[in-house]
């Protein structure tokens, strides 16, 4: 069974933390993604990675960073926390090829205080 | 304005209504069209997936696809309870691009 987990289901943390957010696959999946999901605005694409070491900007970047050392593993990174932070934020996995489905992880809850 | 919109809702039905969900876009270039379902306190799973325009059928669910109209609907026939989610389009260029767009999704109740 394929999976996708994330480190926490639910974070608080205080406004000007280093917030890190771990996500690991299972499937050997090139692509891994970074979202966050916010009521109205739907999901919005973070960070992307293609490969180990390999990131791509998302629609809505500032203020995140990503680090992917090991295919299997793909961390997001709040350099300094905001309460315009706090959010659902969702890893996903794919294979690579356009359109191929992503897999999802439960998500994570950050709230900032 | 936002490359796709699909209606918030939520949108309530009795059980064993057929449902239609949809979504618009103004992307032209969208080839690949795609609903995901979202139980509550968990991640999207892909539900259906399409490559250009047509229908596509699974089981209780139908997925069908007008690029003429840049319009998708997902019909859900003898809706369950267990259809009680939140349905979120998506939908992808055909430039290997690996990235999907998505839709703000819909909440969906079925009321037993």
């Amino acid at each position: 069974d394929v999976k996708v987990t994330q480190s926490s289901r639910y974070l608080v943390k205080r406004t000007g933390e280093k917030v890190f957010l771990e996500c690991v696959q299972d499937m050997d999946h090139e692509n891994m993604f970074w979202y966050r999901q916010d009521p109205g605005l739907g999901l919005r694409l973070i960070y992307f990675s293609y490969d180990v070491k390999m990131k791509e900007k998302g629609d809505i970047p500032e203020g995140y960073s990503v680090s992917r050392e090991k295919k299997e593993r793909f961390s997001l990174i709040l350099e300094s926390a905001s309460t315009n932070q706090t959010s659902m934020y969702l890893c996903a996995s794919s294979p690579p090829g356009t359109g191929r489905e992503q897999y999802f992880g439960p998500g994570t809850r950050l709230t900032v205080t | 304005q936002k490359e796709v919109e699909q209606d918030p809702g939520p949108l309530s039905v009795p059980e064993g209504a057929i449902v239609s969900l949809n979504c618009t876009y103004s992307n032209s270039a969208f080839q690949y069209f795609m609903w995901y379902r979202q139980y509550s306190r968990k991640g999207p799973e892909l539900l259906m997936y399409t490559y250009s325009s047509g229908n596509k059928e699974d089981g209780r669910f139908t997925a069908q696809v007008d690029k003429s109209s840049k319009y998708i609907s997902l019909f859900i026939r003898d809706s369950q309870p267990s259809d009680s989610a939140t349905y979120l389009c998506a939908m992808v260029n055909d430039f290997g691009n690996e990235k999907l767009t998505f839709g703000t999704g819909t909440r969906l109740t079925i009321i037993p």
